[in-house]
């Protein structure tokens, strides 16, 4: 399909293990959003990348989030040593040279026991 | 900073009802505004956009206007089906061009035969 990827779809894991979520953006899409959707917090802006530029990472919620973006196409976001407040559902964007507007995937639902 | 705020919900109307969902934003300049569908377990779409001020946006009967008086962007629709019940975000860009969205807290609408 020609829309954003995301996957897994859904991912269950144990406290305190690493897990690593997918984006597959949309071809030719130069810019690559990060946001966690969660009960309390409503939709929060993690991580975004920008064509070959710096990510800005100021929304990144502690150090144990990171993200990369190879070849500037697909990215994968990582948390390590995950917690309970870690679970939402992580919601990826993607969106072309110039600015708005942005496509979402489906997101990858994260639940943490 | 720029933010959005959107009337909470849940919001329940009978079908053929008028819908209206309040959202308002504080922002430096003219900023692009837009607001977002997100249909159960599926990633946010986006509805409608308007980029300058008096722009009305409209997209499958829903429409929103551009009102930089009183700094609103409400969405509207006259006559609400079944198919419309999701859960509605008001959104704005941080800065022009490839920037993080800032999302209102999102609106529930039900709508019942």
């Amino acid at each position: 399909g020609a829309g954003v990827s995301q996957s897994p779809s859904n991912k269950v894991t144990e406290k305190g293990k690493d897990v690593e979520l997918r984006c597959d953006p949309i071809s030719g899409h130069t810019a690559l959003y990060w946001y966690r959707q969660s009960l309390g917090q409503g939709l929060e802006f993690l991580i975004y990348f920008q064509g070959n530029s710096a990510p800005d990472k100021s929304g990144l919620p502690s150090d144990r989030f990171s993200a990369e973006r190879t070849g500037g196409s697909v990215s994968t976001l990582t948390i390590q040593r995950t917690q309970q407040e870690d679970s939402a559902v992580y919601l990826c964007a993607s969106s072309p040279t110039g600015g708005q507007p942005q496509h979402f995937g489906d997101g990858t639902r994260l639940s943490i026991l | 900073g720029d933010s959005v705020t959107q009337m909470e919900g849940p919001v329940t109307l009978s079908e053929e009802a008028f819908l209206t969902i309040n959202c308002t934003y504080t922002a430096t300049g003219y900023p692009s505004l837009f607001w977002y569908v997100q249909y159960p377990g599926e990633g946010l779409q986006l509805l409608l956009k308007a980029t300058k001020a008096d722009d009305k946006g409209s997209n499958k009967g829903f429409e929103a206007t551009y009102r930089k008086e009183t700094t609103s962007f409400h969405l509207e629709k006259g006559s609400v089906q079944v198919s419309d019940s999701a859960v509605y975000f008001c959104a704005l860009p941080v800065a022009s061009g490839n920037t993080p969205l800032v999302f209102g807290k999102g609106t529930r609408l039900s709508v019942i035969a």
